[in-house]
């Protein structure tokens, strides 16, 4: 079994100042980590992704996020976030191995409100 | 491709009564998935299917039952709504065991 927790609830940040979003989880096997941003009104969307090789991963709109096993720990980063990257975040986990593979665990979710 | 697809949008339900939530993909997934979103607790699996004719339990099931007679539609049945079953439900489906999941826009369902 596994668990997600995402360490602040809201996070509120002046446009282009850099912003952390905290997530750690548990799991007595090996996982896959992801990021999902929600836009108000809207469905989840894949941000960034964690499956093998470098723990240092990057989204396309500027966000990376660091595996580091020791720590159980997959935090999300910006060094400069921008009005539209006002939405909620969720951090999931997914066991690498057979069928419990397919179900994903997420965080309670992290609301980011950037401010002008 | 329209991807994942949801109706309705929005429903109220009366205590007691039952409603279908639809789901359609059209990207030839095999899995397909139902969330439910409360606030601040994330999304909870309600159920899951890895293929036509199969279903399974999430960690949520109680209340709701599925079925999955077509590649394409996983449709969400609620009988006797109760009030705790008021939240944003969201379908997703991917391809396969490694796919990444992909999400429809949901639906809010508020039962009073």
């Amino acid at each position: 079994a596994q668990s997600v927790t995402q360490l602040d609830s809201q996070v509120p940040v002046f446009e282009e100042a850099p912003v952390e979003l905290r997530c750690n989880y548990s799991s007595s096997v090996s996982v896959y980590l992801f990021w999902y941003v929600q836009y108000p009104n809207q469905g989840l969307q894949l941000l960034l992704k964690y499956l093998s090789g470098s723990t240092l991963v990057e989204s396309i709109n500027g966000f990376e996020a660091e595996f580091n096993k020791s720590q159980t720990s997959f935090h999300l980063r910006k060094p400069s976030v921008h009005i539209s990257d006002t939405a909620e975040y969720f951090c999931a986990v997914r066991s690498t191995r057979g069928a419990a593979g397919n179900k994903l665990t997420f965080g309670g979710g992290t609301r980011v409100l950037v401010k002008p | 491709n329209a991807g994942v697809t949801q109706t309705p949008k929005f429903r109220i339900l009366k205590i007691g009564q039952s409603m279908t939530l639809q789901c359609t993909q059209d990207m030839n997934h095999n899995y397909m998935y139902w969330y439910r979103q409360d606030p601040g607790m994330g999304l909870k699996l309600i159920y899951y299917s890895v293929g036509a004719g199969i279903t399974d339990k999430g960690e949520v099931p109680n209340g709701y039952n599925v079925s999955r007679s077509t590649t394409e539609d996983f449709p969400l049945r609620l009988e006797l709504a109760a009030p705790s079953q008021t939240s944003v439900y969201f379908c997703a489906s991917s391809r396969g065991q490694g796919g990444e999941q992909y999400f429809g826009p949901g639906t809010r369902l508020t039962v009073t």
